[in-house]
């Protein structure tokens, strides 16, 4: 069975300081893992995915096959990246997600 | 247009009554999706509709009854709901459930349950 794992419930950062949201996940094959974002009262909104291999609001995330991991990382932090920010994944074939519980990113003045 | 919208915003609704969500996407999208997502919880798959049929249905208490009159809409009736079925209840959409694709959400619906 699939699994996503960010092991951070919440993750209290200064603004300019370097961000690291950390995300496992268990699948044996070769899935498509993604990062969404939900703000407060916004909507669930993709920030990026791993096929992309772009940068979104100076965050990038690459993908570990070896660590099974896919991290998310900015260098500078801003005040306006305080969110909610969900892993998941997909298995090849499939559109379901599996998501992540979830970390709270807060970035303080 | 390039949203998922929902309607209505927010629902209060007594456990007797019948109430339904609606949820619209004009993006050409042939894959429709239901979630539930409580507070501080990542959303939880309920429904998929694939090109208006229903693909998966996750053991969802039969309270809640999905349709997809056609590619554009998905509905959630809802009947003799529970307290702890509120929540806020998300749409999504992507172009199928083929392959490795990106699924776009609406705003959510905030259903409480008196």
């Amino acid at each position: 069975a699939q699994r996503v794992t960010q092991p951070e419930k919440l993750l209290s950062v200064f603004k300019g300081a370097p961000v690291e949201l950390k995300c496992n996940y268990s699948y044996s094959g070769s899935p498509e893992l993604f990062w969404y974002v939900q703000y407060s009262r916004q909507r669930l909104q993709l920030l990026l995915r791993h096929i992309s291999r772009e940068s979104i609001k100076g965050f990038t995330a690459d993908l570990n096959k070896g660590e099974t991991s896919f991290h998310l990382k900015k260098p500078f932090a801003q005040e306006e990246d305080s969110a909610m920010y969900y892993c998941a994944l997909t298995a090849p074939g499939y559109s379901t997600l599996t998501f992540g519980k979830g970390t709270m990113l807060l970035v303080s003045p | 247009d390039t949203e998922v919208t929902q309607t209505p915003k927010h629902l209060v609704m007594g456990m007797t009554n019948k109430k339904s969500l609606k949820c619209e996407q004009h993006m050409g999208h042939r894959a429709m999706y239901w979630y539930k997502q409580k507070a501080k919880k990542p959303p939880e798959l309920m429904f998929v509709y694939s090109y208006e049929k229903l693909s998966i249905n996750e053991s969802v208490p039969s309270r809640f009854s999905p349709e997809c009159p056609n590619s554009s809409l998905l509905n959630l009736h809802l009947h003799a709901l529970q307290p702890e079925d509120s929540a806020l209840y998300l749409c999504a959409s992507s172009h199928t459930t083929v392959g490795r694709e990106t699924q776009y959400f609406g705003p959510g619906t905030r259903l409480l349950v008196l």
